[in-house]
């Protein structure tokens, strides 16, 4: 069964900080994985996604990368800003028993302090 | 476009009435998903829809619960009874046509639903 973690759970950072956050996942049969934010009180912003067949995607100031064989991804964020805090989760497509089973993770929640 | 509209945005009731959930899908999107969030249990998929037609539904807790899409522009979640443990924040969310999860998800504000 499929299991995703994130760390860390909660994080906090002077404004301009770059940073990391991950994911991982037990098993690397997947088909993709996504990154989304999430802030307060509302849904779900996707960010980036991630083919099984690619290592990397970039937006802007945000680059994912996946290692299947490891089961990670990591989110990097640069120059980091208080607009930036929020809840980023991760989810990962299995491929195994169909396309149709996203897990998410549980989320690193971010603070940019000014 | 509104983006994806959800209906009611908070909802208290007691247990054991029936609580009727709606969702307006982005105008062309195909895929129509009802996610439900927690702090126990996290974002989980409870089911999705394909061109109004049930896909896969898998996710969904119980009996009690049942969805419906009755058009391309309506989706209805009901529980029915409803107990506490069915308190949570219900999404939906839409996305275009093509391979699924390979086009961007479009979420709506969801719905806090508070069972007593």
């Amino acid at each position: 069964k499929q299991e995703v973690t994130q760390i860390p759970a909660a994080l906090s950072v002077p404004e301009g900080e770059n940073l990391v956050l991950n994911c991982s996942f037990t098993d690397s049969a997947i088909y993709n994985l996504q990154w989304f934010r999430q802030d307060p009180g509302k849904g779900l912003t996707s960010l980036l996604l991630i083919q099984s067949s690619q290592r990397e995607q970039t937006s802007g100031r945000l680059n994912a990368s996946l290692d299947k064989s490891s089961g990670r991804s990591t989110l990097y964020i640069a120059a980091s800003q208080p607009g930036d805090s929020a809840t980023y989760l991760c989810a990962v497509v299995g491929l195994k028993t169909s396309y149709d089973k996203v897990i998410f993770g549980p989320g690193t929640s971010l603070s940019v302090i000014p | 476009d509104a983006g994806v509209i959800q209906s009611p945005r908070h909802e208290v009731t007691e247990m054991g009435q029936e609580v009727t959930l709606r969702c307006k899908p982005i105008s062309g999107h195909d895929y129509l998903f009802w996610y439900r969030q927690t702090m126990m249990r996290g974002l989980e998929l409870l089911i999705y829809f394909n061109n109004n037609v049930p896909i896969d539904d898998s996710g969904m807790p119980e009996d009690r619960f049942s969805a419906k899409m009755p058009n391309a522009s309506f989706s209805t979640l009901k529980i029915q009874p409803s107990e506490p443990r069915d308190s949570a924040v219900y999404f939906c969310a839409s996305s275009l046509a093509g391979r699924l999860y390979q086009e961007t998800q479009y979420f709506g504000p969801g719905t806090r639903l508070l069972v007593l």
